[in-house]
């Protein structure tokens, strides 16, 4: 079946520190993939996206490459923020018939140090 | 500002007592999905809706658990008997058809005890 799998956290970073958190899926079908972002006490929200191979998401700083090649959706940022503490989530999704899978990897706690 | 609104935000109870979470999706989205958040299990898909109909609630007990839809406007998650391990927060999203992102509300958390 579909599955996503991310770097292990919790990641601990200095502000203005470059930020890289992994993340490889399988998928039958061709899926759109995505990046969501958890504030504490919040629901997820949608950070960027990528819905075809070489796509390119970007949005606040971070970005990530659809990269079909290594099945593989990254996220990047060049300088962290102390704001940018959060759960990351990566998750694809992929429509079969009339249902539509969209699966999350298992998160990455992030934590900015001033 | 279109959201998904959950309510109750936070809900202690007793173990045995019947839960009910309710959910409003964003006005002209025919997808809806219920989640659950562990610490330990992640994000779990409960069940997933499209055009009210339930086409996916193969990761929900069914013995306790039941989702529906009464009409376009609400989605309700229903617990009985509520358990202890039930504690989790259980969220709500909404969508359009196709490859496009889910609209997350905040959650419901809740706490059996």
């Amino acid at each position: 079946g579909d599955s996503v799998t991310q770097m292990e956290g919790p990641v601990t970073l200095s502000e203005e520190a470059f930020l890289t958190i992994n993340c490889t899926y399988t998928a039958t079908g061709y899926p759109s993939l995505f990046w969501y972002v958890q504030y504490p006490g919040e629901g997820l929200q949608l950070l960027l996206k990528a819905t075809k191979a070489d796509d390119k998401g970007s949005n606040k700083g971070f970005e990530a490459t659809y990269r079909k090649e290594t099945t593989s959706f990254h996220l990047e940022k060049g300088s962290v923020q102390v704001s940018d503490s959060a759960v990351y989530f990566c998750a694809l999704s992929v429509t079969s018939g009339s249902a539509r899978q969209l699966t999350f990897g298992s998160g990455t706690q992030l934590t900015v140090l001033p | 500002d279109a959201r998904v609104t959950q309510t109750p935000r936070d809900k202690v109870t007793e173990m045995g007592q019947e839960v009910t979470m309710r959910c409003q999706p964003i006005l002209g989205h025919n997808t809806v999905f219920w989640y659950r958040q562990t610490m330990k299990q992640g994000l779990e898909l409960l069940a997933y809706f499209r055009n009210r109909a339930p086409l996916d609630d193969s990761g929900m007990p069914k013995d306790r658990f039941s989702a529906e839809m009464p009409d376009a406007t609400l989605a309700t998650l229903k617990i009985q008997p509520s358990e202890p391990r039930d504690s989790a927060v259980y969220f709500c999203a909404s969508g359009l058809p196709g490859n496009t992102e889910a609209f997350f509300g905040q959650g419901t958390r809740l706490t059996v005890v």
